[in-house]
């Protein structure tokens, strides 16, 4: 069974800080995915990146960051200059890739981050 | 625009009711997903579906059903056997349930049981 762990359940900061969600996964699948969903006030889940198991390149997109590490099965992101816009509840989740298991196709999430930044 | 639509927004239940929620989507995508999130949770998998005529459970499908007759629509229905219905429910799509395929999301509806 996979699961996903979001340890910090709410993190407040102040505009222009930096501010790390972390993420830790447990999975027995040689081959899985890792996303992260960013879900605003709205309701709905954006997507935000997509990682592979078999590659543990770091990303940088803007003020976003992401470091994955499987040596510690994290999956952290890190929000540079954090905005008010960047207020949400932040969502890891896990999915694994072998093919005739039941847990194809499906997403296992955390139980999310609430991100407030104050201005 | 492409997308995902979910209707209504907001769905209010009489204990006993069965009740239908809209899914939409107009990517192409062939698999389709229903998840239910709590408060202060995350989401969890009630049905999937990787294609047309076909669906499968996930880990909370009971009280739910589903039917796949459209490859754009992928209708919920809540029955009066889900014990705890009020919940926010997020229907999702994907190209395919192949590996590492994003699911994008629609705006969800929120049911409350009166």
């Amino acid at each position: 069974a996979q699961k996903v762990t979001q340890a910090q359940t709410e993190i407040s900061v102040v505009e222009k800080e930096d501010v790390t969600l972390d993420c830790v996964y447990e999975t027995r699948d040689t081959t899985y995915y890792l996303f992260w969903y960013k879900q605003p006030p709205s309701g709905e889940l954006v997507f935000l990146i997509r990682r592979n198991s078999f590659d543990e390149q770091n990303e940088i997109s803007g003020r976003y960051s992401w470091n994955f590490q499987k040596s510690t099965s994290s999956f952290n992101f890190t929000i540079t200059a954090s905005q008010v816009v960047d207020s949400a509840v932040y969502f890891c989740a896990l999915r694994v890739g072998s093919a005739g298991g039941t847990s194809y196709g499906k997403l296992t999430f955390g139980q999310g981050t609430i991100l407030t930044v104050h201005p | 625009d492409g997308g995902i639509t979910q209707s209504p927004k907001y769905l209010f239940r009489k204990e006993g009711q069965n009740v239908t929620l809209s899914c939409e989507q107009n990517l192409n995508h062939d698999a389709m997903y229903w998840y239910r999130q709590d408060p202060g949770q995350g989401l969890r998998l009630i049905y999937y579906s990787q294609i047309v005529n076909d669906f499968q459970k996930g880990d909370i499908a009971e009280g739910y059903s589903v039917s796949r007759e459209k490859k754009e629509s992928f209708p919920l229905t809540v029955t009066s056997a889900q014990k705890n219905p009020t919940a926010f429910y997020l229907c999702a799509s994907s190209i395919g349930s192949l590996r590492g395929r994003e699911q994008f999301f629609g705006p969800g509806t929120r049911l409350t049981v009166l």
